[in-house]
């Protein structure tokens, strides 16, 4: 399996523009999360769906912050408009129904000018 | 939420072991305990996990205090592939929130 896949793997944008990550799970996992990293906090849950439905947003930072998920092997998370402290790390990850470990893709480094 | 806290870095000779501890003292009672490790540019990966016992796997062992509040990560012969950040990760009941701590830097000296 390919794992997990996130696209664009690099993104610089100017402050004011919207930004649209993508995250491909991994084939059959029904949970897909989405993480943000930065050197302030660390590693932080988004949020997560189940077979497509958003289950917990509460780590969304704010309303500019939208994800959505129409289908089992997509996602989005778009930030509109981009603000220069929204660069970070953001992470996908997914994991399969009954299973304790998360897999995690390989990251979209975004900076905002 | 309240996060773990680990040593922001440790060091190692390359084939010795390591032990990587890790407080948890709000841990409720319903709470799994992960580690995962993030290489360079990469997503974290898993490593092992436990509930209340003792965990051995293939990469590692997990000791887990009796009364809940610590854990210690064991590397049993680090290589200078085990360099890397740790973390020890609150984890709900249902495997669906992690609380990152603030990760452990793991050196391995050759």
């Amino acid at each position: 399996d390919a794992g997990v896949i996130q696209s664009p793997r690099h993104e610089v944008t100017e402050m004011g523009q919207e930004v649209t990550l993508r995250c491909k799970p991994i084939s059959g996992h029904d949970y897909l999360f989405w993480y943000r990293q930065t050197m302030m906090r660390g590693l932080e849950l988004l949020i997560y769906f189940n077979n497509n439905v958003p289950i917990d947003d509460s780590g969304m930072p704010e309303d500019r912050f939208s994800a959505k998920m129409p289908n089992a092997s997509f996602s989005t998370l778009k930030i509109q408009p981009s603000e220069p402290r929204d660069s970070a790390v953001y992470f996908c990850a997914s994991r399969p129904f009954g299973k304790e470990t998360q897999y995690f893709g390989p990251g979209t480094r975004l900076l905002v000018l | 939420d309240a996060k773990t806290t680990q040593p922001n870095s440790m060091e190692s000779n390359e084939e010795e072991p390591v032990h990587l501890p890790c407080n948890h003292s709000t841990i409720s009672g319903t709470d799994y305990i992960h580690w995962y490790r993030q290489l360079p540019s990469q997503g974290p990966e898993y490593v092992i996990h436990g509930l209340t016992s003792n965990v051995n796997n293939r990469m590692a062992s997990l000791a887990i205090a009796e009364d809940r509040k610590s854990s210690t990560l064991i590397l049993h012969r680090a290589t200078l592939r085990d360099a890397a950040v740790y973390y020890c990760i609150r984890v709900t009941y249902n495997f669906n929130k992690f609380y990152f701590g603030s990760g452990t830097k793991l050196n391995v000296k050759p």
